[in-house]
């Protein structure tokens, strides 16, 4: 059975950091890409950014380039997600997701989520 | 940016009816187009991918069909599990984007 399970989510204040894990089970985690999306409070969801299978690759969003970085340890099975300067934009519930096999870009299993609030 | 616009809002259907939720894309994005099912509290779930195929164990009375810009998500008999919101999402360019969904409540 396909697991996600992502952790490292709370309150912090503008401009602090937080780093998100994603730890990934039943499957073969090193070859699939994997990605970050997110869902503030009550809207819709907002892709954040991807990894390839290997971590040689990696995509972002204009609203978090240059702030957030991802990554994964496939030696762990585990996905990660470093946020930098974080603004209160920035709160949301935050999924990973693993990316469907084939040529598409979607989502097949989603983590429950791990909620970031972004205050003073 | 591809902005990927859904209508209507919201859609009030008794069960046992059919549901038609619409998603236009603002520049052709092929058949690149993914539609998932978010309930309260819970993940979002793929339903379709290349506009038309269902994704593993997905009901046959989800639908999709469309292409280019158009893009329709058809439930042929709602069933009480199906009420939710719905959003499409386009991968044929970066950044990914999605539309803003449709909630199917019950009429």
């Amino acid at each position: 059975e396909v697991q996600l399970l992502e952790s490292g989510g709370g309150l912090v204040q503008p401009g602090g950091s937080l780093r998100l894990s994603c730890a990934a089970s039943g499957f073969a985690f090193n070859s699939f890409a994997m990605s970050w999306l997110r869902q503030a409070p009550g809207k819709g969801l907002e892709w954040v950014s991807l990894i390839n299978d290997s971590g040689s690759s990696t995509y972002y969003a204009d609203s978090v380039r240059g702030r957030f970085t991802i990554s994964r340890d496939n030696s762990k099975n585990t996905l990660y997600l470093q946020m930098n300067s974080l603004r209160a934009e920035d709160t949301a519930v935050y999924y990973c997701a693993r990316v469907s096999v084939g040529a598409t870009v979607t989502f097949d299993y989603w983590g429950q989520g791990t909620l970031v609030a972004v205050s003073s | 940016e591809i902005v990927m616009t859904q209508s209507p809002a919201t859609l009030s259907v008794s069960p046992g009816e059919r549901a038609t939720l619409s998603c236009r894309a603002s520049q052709s994005v092929g058949s690149s187009l993914a539609w998932y099912q978010q309930k309260p509290g819970q993940a979002p779930r793929l339903l379709i991918y290349g506009a038309s195929t269902r994704a593993t164990g997905i009901p046959a009375r989800f639908s999709g069909v469309g292409s280019g810009t158009e893009f329709t998500l058809t439930i042929s008999s709602l069933q009480s599990e199906d009420f939710a919101v719905y959003y499409c999402q386009q991968y044929t360019y970066w950044p990914l984007t999605f539309g803003g969904g449709t909630k199917v409540e019950i009429k």
